[in-house]
């Protein structure tokens, strides 16, 4: 298996400009979560799927911030309109069952300008 | 509130040395203890699980303990080698969430 796919490697985009990211699960896994990392504040979870449905946004820092999931192998992250406080590096990651291993994809580097 | 902790925040050995890092929790009421590595640029990769009822879990050079009495986890890598250097991460799942509680992270700098 590929592992999980996510793309871009690397984004940078000027304050106010839509991001998109994008995220592939690992095949057969039902559990799929959006994590940002940052030097000041470590590993935070955005939002977690299961089934495809979300089950806790909670940590999506505000209404500029949205997540899809419209079938068991695409989710996205988008951001609109983007703010430098947004530069970070935004992690998938996806399990079976929400409860095992975690599989994190490369993350996506994202600079806001 | 669960919190994890991981010390030293950094350590740097010479090549070949048996070496253990640390992770405790607050709370002892947990589902598992996942230990990750993270090289820089990269992603989070799995390296052990070890479920709650599970004293140790090993895989090659590594070897991972949980004591939920103490709250306490080690990680023992044997042997160390340069391409071990990377930042290692702890992160507990509490009994009652889905959430994962993360640990800052120890920057291990093996030296050849």
């Amino acid at each position: 298996d590929a592992g999980v796919i996510q793309s871009p490697r690397h984004e940078v985009t000027e304050m106010g400009q839509e991001v998109t990211l994008r995220c592939k699960p690992i095949s057969g896994h039902n559990s799929l979560f959006w994590y940002r990392q940052t030097m000041m504040r470590g590993l935070e979870l955005l939002i977690y799927f299961n089934n495809n449905v979300p089950i806790d946004d909670s940590g999506m820092p505000e209404d500029r911030f949205s997540a899809k999931m419209p079938n068991a192998s695409f989710s996205t992250l988008k951001i609109q309109p983007s703010e430098p406080r947004d530069s970070a590096v935004y992690f998938c990651a996806s399990s079976l069952g929400g409860i095992e291993k975690l599989f994190f994809g490369s993350g996506t580097q994202l600079s806001v300008l | 509130k669960q919190e994890v902790t991981q010390i030293p925040a950094a350590l740097s050995v010479p090549e070949g040395e048996n070496l253990v890092l640390n992770c405790s929790f607050t709370d002892s009421a947990i589902y598992n203890l996942q230990w990750f590595r993270q090289d820089p640029g990269k992603g989070l990769t799995s390296l052990l699980l070890i479920q709650s009822s599970q004293r140790e879990q090993t895989s090659g050079r590594l070897n991972a303990s949980l004591d939920k009495s103490s709250g306490r986890s080690t990680l023992y890598i044997a042997a160390s080698q340069p391409g071990d250097s990377a930042t290692y991460l702890c992160a507990v799942r509490p009994a009652s969430n889905y959430q994962l509680i993360w640990g800052a992270g120890t920057k291990l700098i093996i030296k050849p």
